[in-house]
């Protein structure tokens, strides 16, 4: 299966730490998108690359949030100084832009759920 | 995008046609109505999507009312596998609608067996 994947799958950290979380989207998609989802709600877009340019990155929570990706493939979330609020799943999706179907299906991964103490 | 209200939650039998409705009443003409579905502890995943027509594919069928302020997903056999929240969402379907999906808490959809 090379559907989009995300690691770790569960991260354990202490408040006011860094995590950073992994995401290798479906290989021939060039649009990737990060959301989070808390409990109960349904997942909330964050920012999004069309192959290494971020085109969107106004609804990143905060200056603590930050995405990369570097060479156009897979991408990094990282969350400094860790709160208690921050605690969620980090959700990853990729799309192919333009598509030949003329629509755009988002691909999502199984997501990093983080629990910070 | 436009705003869509659907009930928080629904039971349907096993092997019964679930029905699944949306509210979308302030839709654009340029709007597509998507659906998605999360079963529990995994990722999003798209079912189907539809402009004014109905639509059908080996997921669902969608329904689309004439004056498109509301819609219906139809899963014809529901099964136990089917369990999961349902999301109707409302987008445009040009490049800038490329972006980030906005979902909303969508319906918990359980099936009985």
């Amino acid at each position: 299966d090379t559907g989009v994947s995300q690691n770790p799958r569960h991260k354990i950290t202490k408040r006011g730490q860094n995590v950073t979380f992994r995401c290798d989207p479906i290989s021939e998609h060039n649009r990737l998108y990060w959301y989070r989802q808390t409990l109960g709600q349904g997942p909330e877009f964050l920012t999004y690359f069309q192959n290494e340019a971020q085109l969107e990155k106004s609804r990143l929570l905060s200056d603590r949030f930050s995405a990369e990706r570097p060479k156009g493939s897979f991408s990094t979330l990282e969350i400094q100084r860790t709160e208690q609020g921050d605690s969620a799943m980090y959700l990853c999706a990729s799309s192919l832009f333009p598509s030949y179907n003329s629509y755009y299906e988002q691909y999502f991964g199984p997501g990093t759920r983080l629990t910070v103490t | 995008d436009a705003k869509t209200t659907q009930p928080p939650s629904m039971d349907c039998a096993e092997g019964r046609a679930a029905n699944l409705p949306c509210n979308h009443s302030t839709i654009s003409g340029n709007e597509y109505v998507y659906w998605y579905r999360q079963i529990h502890s995994q990722g999003p995943q798209y079912i189907i999507h539809g402009l004014k027509n109905n639509e059908t594919n080996e997921m669902a069928s969608l329904i689309i009312t004439e004056d498109r302020k509301s819609s219906t997903l139809i899963l014809p056999h529901a099964t136990l596998r089917d369990t999961a929240v349902y999301y109707c969402i409302v987008r445009v379907n040009s490049g800038g609608g490329a972006d980030g999906l906005t979902f909303g808490k969508g319906t918990h959809l359980i099936i009985q067996p």
